[in-house]
């Protein structure tokens, strides 16, 4: 059963900002997680919280139930898998449950 | 430091054959996670340990799926009698409580099973 909501693709061009939207319908998950995944690669956190915060060019916005992970002045580097996911339970030990990925394309 | 190390990178098996996946955490980090990724879906976690226990297997899609940690470190994924829908991206990641929540991932092992 589907618990966390992500786009499948987001395209953009280069410079833009972008914004990859994310919902859940847990009720008492408290913090957002953003990883990039390039293919082939480890993936790697790239901002967390319970609060907008900023990290480097990466804003993360964050409500009760949905975050948005916000790049700016997107390049074409930037173009990869990105997860968003949240804790599965309140005190859990450490377990995040994972969207299914948003696959951005950039354009020059 | 090094970083979270899985072995094999590739992995090709027939099916029906037993596979090993290997995951070497971070050293000192006493959370180890495996998580799968088939074709064009996102990461589905399998197991957690805390340490050599693993409090969390609910994620285990059947009982031909087993791991094991030894002490706070080297931990094996074996899949027995493999099928095809076993072919995935296997990931391990690591991480240190209290901030058990920020995973550092391995490169993942790649099986297909033909």
């Amino acid at each position: 059963k589907d618990q966390v909501f992500q786009p499948s693709t987001v395209a953009s061009s280069e410079g833009a900002v972008v914004e990859i939207f994310c919902n859940h319908s847990v009720s008492n998950a408290y913090n957002f997680f953003w990883y990039l995944h390039f293919p082939g690669c480890a993936p790697r956190l790239l901002v967390k919280g319970s609060k907008p915060s900023q990290q480097g060019r990466y804003n993360m916005t964050y409500e009760r139930f949905s975050s948005s992970l916000l790049i700016l002045q997107v390049r074409e580097a930037d173009a990869a898998v990105y997860y968003c996911a949240f804790p599965c339970a309140w005190g859990s030990q450490g377990n995040l449950i994972f969207g299914k990925g948003t696959k951005l394309s950039v354009k020059p | 430091g090094a970083g979270v190390s899985q072995s094999p990178s590739n992995k090709v098996t027939e099916k029906g054959k037993d596979v090993e996946l290997r995951c070497d955490p971070i050293s000192g980090h006493t959370a180890l996670y495996w998580y799968r990724q088939r074709l064009g879906q996102g990461l589905e976690f399998l197991i957690y340990f805390q340490g050599n226990s693993a409090p969390d297997k609910s994620g285990l899609p059947s009982d031909r799926f087993s791991a094991e940690r030894t002490g706070e470190s080297v931990s094996t994924l074996t899949i027995q009698r493999t099928q095809q829908e076993d072919s995935a991206v296997y990931l391990c990641a690591s991480s240190l409580p209290p901030r058990t929540y920020e995973q550092y991932f391995g490169p993942g092992t790649r099986l297909t099973v033909t």
